[in-house]
């Protein structure tokens, strides 16, 4: 089964600080690895989604890498905003299902 | 753009009723899945459908059925509403099951009294 973690579970940063969200994950025979973004009481929203012959994606100021055999996954936020405040999530595709964290909480602090 | 549509937004139910939550998506995706969202515990699988007249169960299945009849809509049956059924409902559909973007509906937040 399918084990995904995200530390910490809350991060708070000035405006302008890079951000560094972590996902791990427990079995590496994934198909993918995708990063979301949930907004209080809002859906998920696809930030990115990296192969799992990639090692890494970029998306404007987002960059997303991923080692399988490490089981690891890292979110990098570059110059952060206000509005970057939100929870972003990780999953993890094997077979036909999703895995996910529970989520890291950010603020960004203007 | 549509894209994935749920619902109700919101639903108060008493314990034992029955209701249906709805899920459509524009999108011709073959793929479609139920999730429940806990607080701290991450959003864990319902069930799932790869296509029109296939379903399977997910991570925690009991309590719940889905039909898939037509590649548009995958509905999901509460049977007989338990308190331990709050949560915020999620529907999800992609365009294959495997390496491809999942979309998200905007969520249905259940309440069993």
């Amino acid at each position: 089964k399918q084990e995904v973690t995200q530390i910490p579970a809350a991060l708070s940063v000035p405006e302008g600080e890079n951000l560094v969200l972590n996902c791990s994950f427990t079995d590496s025979a994934i198909y993918n690895l995708q990063w979301f973004r949930q907004d209080p009481g809002k859906g998920l929203t696809s930030l990115l989604l990296i192969q799992s012959s990639q090692r890494e994606q970029t998306s404007g100021r987002l960059n997303a890498s991923l080692d399988k055999s490490s089981g690891r996954s890292t979110l990098y936020i570059a110059a952060s905003q206000p509005g970057d405040s939100a929870t972003y999530l990780c999953a993890a595709t094997n077979d036909y299902k999703l895995s996910f964290g529970a989520g890291t909480t950010v603020t960004v602090r203007a | 753009n549509a894209g994935v549509t749920q619902t109700p937004k919101f639903q108060v139910l008493k314990t034992g009723q029955s209701m249906t939550l709805q899920c459509a998506q524009d999108m011709n995706h073959e793929y479609m899945s139920w999730y429940r969202q806990d607080p701290g515990m991450g959003l864990r699988l319902i069930h799932y459908s790869v296509g029109a007249g296939i379903t399977d169960q997910g991570e925690v299945p009991n309590g719940y059925n889905v039909s898939r009849s037509t590649t548009e809509d995958f509905p999901l049956r509460l049977l007989s509403a338990a308190p331990s059924q709050t949560s915020v409902y999620f529907c999800a559909s992609s365009r294959g099951q495997l390496n491809t973007e999942a979309f998200f509906g905007q969520g249905t937040r259940l309440t069993v009294v």
